[in-house]
């Protein structure tokens, strides 16, 4: 069974930094890429960053471009979203989500449950 | 970039079969996957189909997804609707989310 378990969200202020971390299970890591995607409160969904297997690859929202970096660790089983100058309105629910495939089309299969950050002063 | 627009809601009775649809606002249809996104109230979102028609483990064959290149759309058909297939559904390609389609069954 696919299992993908955020953590690392939190309260913080604007300007601040947090990283959030996703540990996967139930699947073989290396073979797969990695998403993130965030929900602000009552809103929609929106994709935030994509990592390949191999991290050669990388795909960032305009919104969070130069701000927030997405990398991962395949012997850990475990993709990371560093995010710094953090805004009010990077305030969301951030979701880890497994990708498909071997290149990063952004398809997605799987969801985690997902981690709150709130950036509020 | 590209937009995907779908209808706001859509509504239809237990059993009966639905679609709701995804458009895409320039470039074809086909050159990024499609996605369809389950969200129940008050859930994390899950995925229904992935690749413009594959379904994950577990997902019934109640649900099919679908790519129409002259309208350049997708279509997500749940068909045999059960009440807790409502839920709010949505479409996304490549990093571009649809905003979501609210589905009543009553």
């Amino acid at each position: 069974e696919v299992q993908l378990v955020e953590s690392g969200g939190g309260l913080v202020q604007p300007g601040g930094s947090l990283i959030l971390s996703c540990s996967a299970s139930g699947f073989l890591f290396s073979n797969y890429p990695m998403s993130w995607v965030r929900q602000a409160p009552g809103r929609g969904l929106e994709f935030v960053a994509g990592i390949s297997r191999d991290s050669v690859m990388t795909y960032y929202a305009d919104s969070v471009k130069g701000r927030f970096t997405i990398f991962r660790d395949n012997s850990k089983s475990t993709s990371y979203l560093q995010m710094s100058s953090l805004r009010t309105e990077d305030t969301a629910v951030y979701h880890c989500l497994k990708g498909v495939g071997n290149y990063l089309t952004l398809a997605v299969d799987y969801w985690g449950q997902g981690t709150l950050v709130t950036v509020s002063s | 970039n590209f937009m995907l627009s779908q209808p706001h809601s859509v509504a239809e009775s237990p059993g009966k079969t639905v679609t709701i649809s995804c458009t895409r606002s320039s470039g074809s249809i086909a050159s990024n996957y499609v996605q369809w996104h389950q969200q129940r109230p008050g859930s994390s979102p899950t995925t229904v189909i992935y690749e413009d028609n594959q379904r994950p483990s577990g997902v019934p064959d109640r649900f099919s997804g679908s790519l129409d290149y002259s309208s350049k759309s997708a279509s997500l058909t749940i068909s045999g609707l059960k009440t807790e297939d409502e839920a709010d559904y949505y479409c996304q390609s490549y990093g571009v989310f649809g905003g979501g389609t609210r589905l009543t069954v009553l």
